[in-house]
Formats: structure tokens, C-alpha cells, sequence
């Protein structure tokens, strides 16, 4: 099983659409939760990170279920400009100093 | 402005060649990671270091290696015994704390001539 498991899609949504995201991951001791943005040939991007009592960035909220061992990524209103990969990305903390472990990222096109 | 740089943008490698790809950071951050990424995958952890003068490898070390004389660089070489070099590596760095998020330079594409 991978430790960060994401729904590669691809998502094809017309603009103005919600699309939600979920990824899942395997470590309890997870301490922290991120979402990344990717743009096609370019670096991962931080979106946002998630907290325990969910958080919400303008059209972004993103929500984690430590019971379940669930994170996800909530976009209304979807524009152009959202088409990228998503990438689900979980820091265990404690000895792994600084790790990151990354999903294999989710595919967003929205189309007008 | 402050960040992270990698160099060259695209690197070519010849059969057998070693090859080393720049990271430098301008952050005054003490960690530094080194990451790959091929088509379709999430990043895989190559090696990280946590302070000068020491590193650590990560998921996939064999084929590489690094050093960290400098807070500010941590120049990665792709070896010839790393016999699947092509990639997208990306350079990321942050304070160390574990729970903060890491920002990334632009990455380096390296093609096998």
C-alpha cells in the first residue's frame, strides 16, 4: 500500500463547477498535511495546509479526518486557471526530521 | 529577492558520465532536500540534510550523491551508476521544523544522450 494514495483522474470540469479531491495515507503519527499545487513543468507550489479543524482559503477549503486517516481538497466556483495537478503531501514529523511524502498528484482540467 | 535556484534548467548526460545538478538558497534555511519526479509520480526523496557538513539518505539514494559544505548549497551528482537518470529533479528547503511545509526552486530536467 502506498503511504499517500490520490485519485490520479484526470477531472474534466466545466468552469464555475465544484470538484472535490480526497487522498488517503497510512502513517498515524502523520503530524502534518499540505496541498500542493503543480503547474505542468514547473515546481510544486504550496496551496494551503490542512488543520484538524479544517480551513478554508477563499474558493479552497480542505478538511482532514485524523480518525480516518483522510485528507481533502474542496474547489467551488472552479476557474481556467485551477487546471494543474494537486499533489496530497503528508510530514510524519517526530524522528523523520522535515520528510515529506507526496501523492502521486491529481489531474484538474477545467474547461470553458 | 529571496529563494531557491537550481541550474542548468535542462542537462544532458552522456553514457557513463556523472553529472551534478546546482541547489542554492538564499533563505537561511538549515534543511535542504533533494527530490525526483518521473511522469505521472508524486516526488521521491533522494537525500536531505538537516545542517552543514551532514545529510541523510532518503527512498532512493543509490546512484546519487551530495555534500553540504555550505549553509546556502547542496549540489546533488547523478552518478553513472544510477542507470534510469531521466527526470525532473527539484530542489526544496525550510527551517527544519517538522511539521513546516518546504518550498521548491524551479527543478532541473536531466535527459540521457
Amino acid at each position: 500500500r502506498k503511504e499517500v494514495e490520490q485519485d490520479p483522474g484526470p477531472f474534466n470540469v466545466p468552469e464555475g463547477a465544484t470538484v472535490a479531491f480526497n487522498c488517503t495515507y497510512s502513517n498515524s503519527a502523520s503530524q502534518s498535511f499540505f496541498w500542493y499545487r503543480q503547474d505542468c513543468r514547473k515546481e510544486p507550489k504550496l496551496l494551503m495546509s490542512v488543520y484538524s479543524s479544517g480551513n478554508e482559503d477563499g474558493r479552497f477549503t480542505a478538511q482532514l479526518n485524523r480518525a480516518s486517516q483522510y485528507i481533502s481538497l474542496l474547489i467551488r466556483d472552479s476557474k481556467l486557471s485551477d487546471s494543474a495537478t494537486y499533489l496530497c503531501v503528508v510530514s510524519a514529523g517526530g524522528t523523520s526530521y522535515g520528510k515529506l511524502t507526496f501523492g502521486q498528484g491529481t489531474i484538474l482540467t477545467v474547461h470553458p | 529577492d529571496g529563494g531557491i535556484t537550481q541550474s542548468p534548467k535542462y542537462l544532458f548526460r552522456k553514457e557513463g558520465q556523472n553529472v551534478t545538478l546546482s541547489c542554492e538558497q538564499n533563505l537561511n534555511h538549515d534543511a535542504m532536500y533533494w527530490y525526483r519526479q518521473d511522469p505521472g509520480q508524486g516526488l521521491r526523496l533522494i537525500y536531505y540534510s538537516q545542517i552543514v557538513n551532514d545529510f541523510q539518505k532518503g527512498d532512493i539514494a543509490e546512484g546519487y550523491s551530495v555534500s553540504r559544505e555550505k549553509k546556502e548549497s547542496f549540489p546533488l551528482t547523478v552518478t553513472s551508476a544510477q542507470k534510469n537518470p531521466t527526470a525532473f529533479y527539484l530542489c526544496a528547503s525550510n527551517t527544519g521544523d517538522p511539521v513546516e511545509t518546504q518550498y521548491f526552486g524551479p527543478g532541473t530536467r536531466l535527459l540521457v544522450l
